[in-house]
């Protein structure tokens, strides 16, 4: 697609449940990032994939939280045993490379509200 | 630690004003400075990217400057309208690192 796709756009789902957010990045874009964004925090960064480098992990707030990106392409986002406070917009960003000087270019995110 | 500040948290001024709002930074070792617009419900639009080394950058009725020595940008909206109306939120980037957002500033233009 043109822009930078993430699914679901809503979900809703109990405490202790696991959940599954997905990110299409724009095509051809080798970078990949997960931010947060949630009432009283603003938005933080959660991981960076760029190619096939290891990831950079240093914003997971938890080892309940993981993500993997296959094929240098679709990213997933994996919350494990949700707490309340996961409750947030998980937004996705592409890039077309993971240098300094090409804008990220963000999807719409998934609201994920935790019961 | 970068810290990334906006002055005013939110704004309300009549169609067809000029405004600027603002974006302090802590550390001025970056590589750019990014703004974007965020809709309700929506993710976020890029509007101006500017380079260490620029001074400014434009596009259309909006202009972003970059003082990098003293840790500031501002971003300047001519002739506002309703449809500007939106949380604006401007970004730092150091080399291959994430972005560093700002605390946004709510903007309301009324008709």
């Amino acid at each position: 697609g043109a822009g930078v796709s993430q699914s679901p756009s809503n979900k809703v789902t109990e405490k202790g449940k696991d959940v599954e957010l997905r990110c299409d990045p724009i095509s051809g874009h080798t970078a990949l990032y997960w931010y947060r964004q949630s009432l009283g925090q603003g938005l933080e960064f959660l991981i960076y994939f760029q190619g096939n480098s290891a990831p950079d992990k240093s914003g997971l707030p938890s080892d309940r939280f993981s993500a993997e990106r296959t094929g240098g392409s679709v990213s997933t986002l994996t919350i494990q045993r949700t707490q309340q406070e996961d409750s947030a917009v998980y937004l996705c960003a592409s890039s077309s490379q993971g240098g300094d000087n090409q804008p990220q270019h963000f999807g719409d995110g998934t609201r994920l509200s935790i019961l | 630690k970068q810290e990334v500040t906006q002055i005013p948290a939110a704004l309300s001024v009549p169609e067809g004003e000029n405004l600027v709002l603002n974006c302090s930074f802590t550390d001025s070792a970056i590589y750019n400075l990014q703004w974007f617009r965020q809709d309700p419900g929506k993710g976020l639009t890029s509007l101006l990217l500017i380079q260490s080394s620029q001074r400014e950058q434009t596009s259309g009725r909006l202009n972003a400057s970059l003082d990098k020595s003293s840790g500031r940008s501002t971003l300047y909206i001519a002739a506002s309208q309703p449809g500007d109306s939106a949380t604006y939120l401007c970004a730092v980037r150091r080399g291959f690192q994430k972005l560093v957002f700002g605390t946004g500033t709510r903007l309301l233009v009324s008709p």
